[in-house]
C-alpha cells in the first residue's frame, strides 16, 4: 500500500526566513502534487510535478520532485506571514496525501 | 471561469434520513473527484468518474452512492450514514484523471446526529 510521508507536521517560521517541507512516498510514481488549505477552508493547488527532477516555483514557494529517491521538497523562501496555513502533499493517481504540515509564520 | 460549485454549504441529517450533495463545474473538466476529510487530518479519495464513468471507488461503504449524470454535475446520494460519516465533503475536477490539476469546491460540512 502506498504510505506519504510529510515532516515536519508543525513548523513554526520566523518571517523571512528559510524553510524547507518534505514528502517521502514508498512506492514508485512521477506525479505528485501539492497543496493547500486555509484554516476553514477547501484546498488550492499549488503545484503538479510530472517528471523525475521537475522544478517548479510560484512566489516563494520551489517544489521540487525527485522520483528515484521518491521525494518531494516544498521550499520557502524568506516566508511572510501569509503563507501560514496547513500544506499537503498527495501522490500518484490515488491521490494519496500526505498528513499535511501545519505552518505558522511569525513576525 | 475556474470554478468549483458545491451544495449544500452545511447539512445537518438524522442516521435514518436520505440526502444529496451536489458538485458542478463549468471548466469543461473530464475528470471529477469526491473526497472526504475529518478535522484536522488529509482528504481522503472516495470516487473518481472520468468522462463520466466512475474510474475508481476506494472501498467506501454502500451507504455512500455517487452519480454522475453528465460532465458537469456529481452528486453524492447519501443513506443511513453514521456519526462517524460526519465530515467535510470536497469536491474537486480536473481536465482529465492523470496529472492535471485539481480545482476543488468549497466543500459540504456533514454532520450526522
Amino acid at each position: 500500500e502506498l504510505k506519504v510521508e510529510q515532516n515536519p507536521l508543525f513548523l513554526s517560521m520566523q518571517e523571512g526566513k528559510n524553510y524547507t517541507i518534505y514528502c517521502n512516498y514508498s512506492t514508485t510514481s512521477d506525479r505528485l502534487y501539492w497543496y493547500r488549505q486555509d484554516p476553514g477552508k477547501s484546498l488550492e493547488s499549488l503545484f503538479v510535478l510530472l517528471s523525475n527532477g521537475a522544478v517548479k516555483q510560484e512566489g516563494r514557494l520551489m517544489a521540487s520532485l525527485d522520483t528515484k529517491a521518491r521525494l518531494s521538497t516544498l521550499h520557502i523562501t524568506a516566508a511572510v506571514h501569509d503563507l501560514s496555513a496547513t500544506y499537503f502533499c498527495a501522490v500518484d493517481n490515488d491521490m494519496r496525501f500526505g498528513a499535511g504540515t501545519r505552518l505558522t509564520v511569525k513576525p | 471561469d475556474t470554478e468549483v460549485t458545491q451544495t449544500p454549504k452545511h447539512l445537518v441529517m438524522g442516521m435514518t434520513n436520505k440526502k444529496s450533495l451536489k458538485c458542478e463545474q463549468h471548466m469543461g473538466h473530464r475528470a471529477m473527484y469526491w473526497y472526504k476529510q475529518k478535522a484536522k487530518k488529509p482528504p481522503e479519495l472516495m470516487f473518481v468518474y472520468s468522462y463520466e464513468k466512475l474510474s475508481i471507488n476506494e472501498s467506501v461503504p454502500s451507504r455512500f452512492s455517487p452519480e454522475c449524470p453528465n460532465s458537469s454535475l456529481l452528486n453524492l446520494h447519501l443513506h443511513a450514514l453514521q456519526p462517524e460519516d460526519s465530515a467535510l465533503y470536497l469536491c474537486a475536477s480536473s481536465q482529465l484523471k492523470d496529472g492535471w490539476e485539481q480545482y476543488f469546491g468549497p466543500g459540504t460540512r456533514l454532520t450526522v446526529t
